[in-house]
């Protein structure tokens, strides 16, 4: 079935480690996005693409590392994880940006020990 | 900074009763979204709208560009319409080309 989906679903890990979490969507859509969930800030975003090979940063970047070699996948690296990394991470991706909508993977839920 | 705020935080009706949540922003948007988050749950994308009105059966989104406000209402609301409900902004001219997001109202509907 067509759409975007996380990889993994729950992680745990430990600080210093590196962890990459996986987005996949089957649309064909120019723009993703990295978002964070946490209790106090709601959604933040962390880094977004326009197109395989073009990304720039959100809101919250420090810490993470993108990359966008095919148009369907964007995955997130945290190279040297750190606790304050802990939290939800939603994945998204539209059409265009502004007025198109954007469709959110399930989540992956970062437990960083 | 531009912002988005919601209105209430936390909101808990009995069931059948008429639901109302408030976003307004900062800045002239291109776009405003409503987002649904049941618990543990995904983000679901519920309305985006540039203008006036929208309406999908019990959920109506209404905009006022020029107060810079929108609404979130629900009709006859409904124990399963129990989530967090999350306004989001697509912001014009220049920037990062991703959503804002308010807090998140938090409803509940009692039976």
């Amino acid at each position: 079935d067509a759409g975007i989906t996380q990889s993994p679903r729950y992680k745990i890990t430990e600080t210093g480690r590196q962890v990459t979490l996986m987005c996949h969507q089957t649309w064909s859509h120019s723009y993703m996005f990295w978002y964070r969930q946490d209790l106090g800030h709601g959604l933040r975003l962390i880094y977004y693409s326009a197109a395989a090979d073009i990304t720039d940063k959100g809101e919250v970047p420090d810490g993470y590392v993108v990359s966008r070699s095919k148009t369907e996948n964007f995955p997130l690296t945290l190279e040297s994880a750190t606790r304050s990394q802990t939290s939800v991470y939603f994945c998204a991706s539209s059409r265009r940006v502004g007025n198109q909508p954007q469709h959110f993977g399930d989540g992956t839920r970062l437990s960083i020990l | 900074k531009n912002e988005v705020e919601q209105s209430p935080q936390n909101l808990t009706a009995q069931e059948g009763e008429f639901i109302t949540i408030n976003c307004s922003y900062s800045v002239g948007i291109s776009a405003l979204h409503w987002l649904q988050q049941h618990p543990g749950g995904g983000i679901v994308s519920l309305f985006m709208l540039s203008s006036g009105k929208k309406k999908h059966g019990r959920l109506i989104a209404t905009i006022n560009i020029q107060e810079k406000h929108s609404s979130l209402h629900i009709t006859a609301s409904h124990p399963r319409d129990s989530a967090v409900y999350i306004c989001a902004v697509s912001w014009g001219g220049g920037g990062a080309d991703g959503l804002t997001f308010g807090k998140g109202t938090h409803l509940i509907i009692q039976p």
